[in-house]
């Protein structure tokens, strides 16, 4: 089946810090793919939309100047956090699939800690 | 605002009984509903969903129950195994069928099945 692949798993790192996560579609193309964010005892709450060749579409309360998302191909998306802050700490997680109109496939998420 | 609830944080159930969980939702746009598993340290995975032109879709142990009147969907998982030991998320898409990335969901359920 259409399998994600979400890098890194774990990141801890210093207020200030710019930090990169990965989402790649391992055996489909994906034109949009989709940020998630959960805060603990909360849900998964969308933060964007990521178009490949286009801009990101953000969910409101989402500040789109702090969370840069850039689709450059097919299979890659990624999430850059800039100068993050304790307040960012969070578990981010994407999704994305071979078909709009069935099921994404998520990938294993990304634990970021800010000290 | 909560969109999507999942009013038990856990549920505790005997091998071979039936699991039941429970989700309401106040968005009355929602056409479209899924539940997901997740194991620590995965993302989450697909495991059934229901149109919101049906009231009951089965696959395999999984059957979706929806009430749209009461906006009350619930999930059944008979007989339970110690494998569905797991978190389940209920989701919900107003897609009208297109697009099921975009999701809302709930605060999970964390199922514990006893051997």
């Amino acid at each position: 089946g259409a399998v994600v692949s979400q890098h890194p798993s774990w990141v801890i790192c210093k207020s200030g810090t710019s930090v990169k996560i990965e989402c790649r579609s391992l055996d489909f193309q994906a034109t949009t793919m989709f940020w998630y964010r959960q805060f603990p005892k909360q849900s998964l709450m969308l933060m964007a939309t990521s178009n490949e060749g286009s801009k990101a579409t953000y969910e409101q309360g989402v500040e789109k100047d702090k969370f840069l998302i850039n689709h450059a191909s097919l299979t890659l998306s990624t999430l850059t956090v800039t100068s993050a802050h304790p307040e960012d700490s969070s578990f981010y997680i994407c999704s994305g699939g071979p078909y709009s109109n069935q099921p994404q496939h998520f990938g294993d998420g990304t634990r970021l800690s800010i000290l | 605002d909560q969109q999507v609830k999942q009013n038990s944080p856990s549920l505790s159930v005997q091998e071979g009984r039936i699991s039941i969980l429970n989700c309401d939702y106040t968005n009355s746009m929602f056409d479209y509903f899924l539940w997901y598993k997740k194991y620590p340290a995965e993302g989450p995975t697909f495991l059934i969903s229901i149109s919101s032109i049906k009231d009951k879709n089965e696959d395999g142990r999984f059957t979706v129950f929806l009430n749209k009147s009461a906006k009350h969907l619930s999930l059944h998982i008979v007989p339970s195994q110690p494998g569905d030991s797991a978190v389940y998320f209920c989701a919900a898409s107003e897609g009208g069928g297109t697009s099921y990335g975009k999701l809302t969901f709930g605060q999970g359920t964390i199922l514990t099945v006893h051997p």
